[in-house]
């Protein structure tokens, strides 16, 4: 069975960083692009940023660009996120999902992980 | 402010049909392929639809997606009251290089 398990979410301090971890199972995980997706509190899904199957390609948001970096290993079969210099804004639950179409970064997401929280106050 | 725009809110009694809007433009659905998403409430979110029209294993057959031109809609027959969610339509855009959702539609069933 195909499962996301991230980790790594907390309280912080505005200013500070985070790195976020989501470990997969159940799939062959160098076969597919991860996706990051947050959601404020009452808020609508925000995409974050996606990592082809290789890592040879990633693309951010323009909301979270040049502050955060999406990144995976293969081998551990983990999807990593680390953002720099959080502010309030960034406060959300972050949800790490899978690409469905193999080798492709453009695909919609099948499985999503249940998100792990991030709250940035002082 | 989404690149892809949803009504806020549905609603519809057991048995109706309900359809949700979402609106697009060249560069998101009129060149790539929709994606609906379910949330229920405190869940994290669900595949519903994808590549415009077909359903994930699992998923009741009075879900249906379709699209045209710059636009696509989710159809809900039958409506029943464990539809009662908030549903998001999404998909790649070639010009912001990444992807779209739209704001979102609760459904409420009344």
């Amino acid at each position: 069975q195909v499962h996301l398990v991230e980790s790594g979410g907390g309280v912080v301090q505005p200013g500070r960083s985070l790195r976020l971890s989501c470990t997969a199972s159940g799939f062959i995980f160098n076969k597919y692009a991860m996706h990051w997706v947050r959601q404020a509190p009452g808020k609508g899904l925000e995409w974050v940023a996606v990592i082809a199957y290789d890592g040879s390609h990633k693309y951010h948001a323009d909301s979270v660009r040049g502050r955060s970096t999406i990144s995976r290993d293969n081998p551990k079969n983990t999807l990593y996120l680390e953002m720099d210099s959080l502010t309030a804004e960034d406060t959300a639950m972050y949800y790490c999902a899978k690409g469905y179409v193999t080798y492709s970064s453009s695909s919609g997401m099948d499985v999503w992980g249940q998100g792990t929280p991030v709250t940035v106050s002082s | 402010q989404s690149s892809l725009t949803q009504p806020p809110s549905a609603s519809g009694t057991p048995g109706q049909r309900v359809t949700i809007s979402c609106s697009g433009s060249n560069s998101n659905i009129g060149t790539n392929r929709v994606n609906w998403y379910q949330q229920l409430p405190g869940t994290a979110p669900t595949l519903l639809i994808y590549s415009n029209t077909y359903r994930p294993s699992g998923v009741p057959d009075r879900f249906s997606g379709s699209r045209s031109g710059t636009s696509a809609s989710l159809a809900i027959s039958g409506l029943q009251s464990e539809d009662e969610a908030t549903y998001y339509c999404s998909t790649w855009d070639d010009s912001l290089i990444g992807v779209v959702f739209g704001g979102g539609t609760k459904v409420t069933v009344l």
